[in-house]
C-alpha cells in the first residue's frame, strides 16, 4: 500500500482563488482526517469523516472551508475564496478505528499570495 | 475540552546527552496519549503510545496521571533523533488533539 496519498504536494495561488486539496486514504481505513499545520498553532484538526460521513467539522475555521468525501477512497478540502492567512501545510490522515494510530499523507504546502 | 501543551518549541542537546521532551495534557476522562515524529522530508508517523508501554528507538514515555504529563525521554541522544516531535491526546470519538510540537536538535 502506498499509504495516504495527497495532491498536489505544493500549491501556490493568488488571494481570492479557489483551492482544492485531494486525499486518498489507505484502503480499509474507515476514518479520514484533515489537519492544518502552522508554526504558530501546530497541528489543528479541521474535520474528520467516518465511513464517508462528516462527524466533526468544528475545527473548520470559516465558511470558506468545505470538505467532502464522496466515496471511501477520495476526499477533498476546498477553500473558496482563499486568503493569505490560509497559507499552511494541510495534512490528510486515516486510521482503522477508535484510538488507532494515524497514518499521515505527505501534506500539501499551500501558499496564498 | 482537551488540550495538549508542549512548552518548548525548540530543544537543543548535545549528542550523547539525555533528552526529555515535555508534554502536559488537560482532559477530564481517561486519555490515550501518543508521540508522533516528523523527520526531515518524511511523513508524520507514530513513535509510541502509552498503552503499548514499549521503547521505540530508545525513547520511552510514561503517563503520569497525577501530573497529567506524558514526557518523552531518551538517555543518550543521537544525531538521527533530530526531528519535530508532537505529543497527541485521543480523548475518544476520534478527536485527536496535537501539541504545537517541539523541534529537537541534536548537536554533534
Amino acid at each position: 500500500d502506498a499509504g495516504v496519498i495527497q495532491s498536489p504536494r505544493h500549491e501556490v495561488t493568488e488571494m481570492g482563488q479557489e483551492v482544492t486539496l485531494r486525499c486518498k486514504p489507505i484502503s480499509g481505513h474507515d476514518y479520514l482526517f484533515w489537519y492544518r499545520q502552522t508554526m504558530m498553532r501546530g497541528l489543528e484538526l479541521l474535520i474528520y469523516f467516518n465511513n464517508n460521513v462528516p462527524i466533526d467539522d468544528s475545527g473548520m475555521p470559516e465558511d470558506r472551508f468545505s470538505a467532502k468525501m464522496p466515496n471511501a477512497s477520495f476526499s477533498t478540502l476546498k477553500i473558496q475564496p482563499s486568503e493569505p492567512r490560509d497559507s499552511a501545510v494541510y495534512f490528510c490522515a486515516s486510521n482503522r478505528g477508535w484510538r488507532e494510530k494515524l497514518f499521515f499523507g505527505s501534506g500539501t504546502q499551500l501558499s496564498v499570495l | 475540552a482537551q488540550r495538549v501543551t508542549q512548552p518548548e518549541k525548540l530543544l537543543s542537546v548535545f549528542k550523547g546527552a539525555p533528552v526529555e521532551l515535555k508534554c502536559n495534557y488537560s482532559y477530564s476522562g481517561s486519555p490515550e496519549l501518543f508521540w508522533y515524529v516528523q523527520y526531515s522530508r518524511q511523513r508524520l508517523q507514530l513513535l509510541l503510545r502509552h498503552i503499548s508501554r514499549e521503547s521505540i528507538k530508545g525513547f520511552t514515555a510514561d503517563l503520569n496521571k497525577g501530573e497529567t504529563s506524558f514526557h518523552l525521554k531518551k538517555p543518550f541522544a543521537q544525531e538521527e533523533d533530530s526531528a519535530m516531535y508532537y505529543c497527541a491526546l485521543d480523548g475518544g470519538y476520534q478527536k485527536v488533539t496535537f501539541g504545537i510540537g517541539t523541534k529537537l536538535q541534536v548537536i554533534p
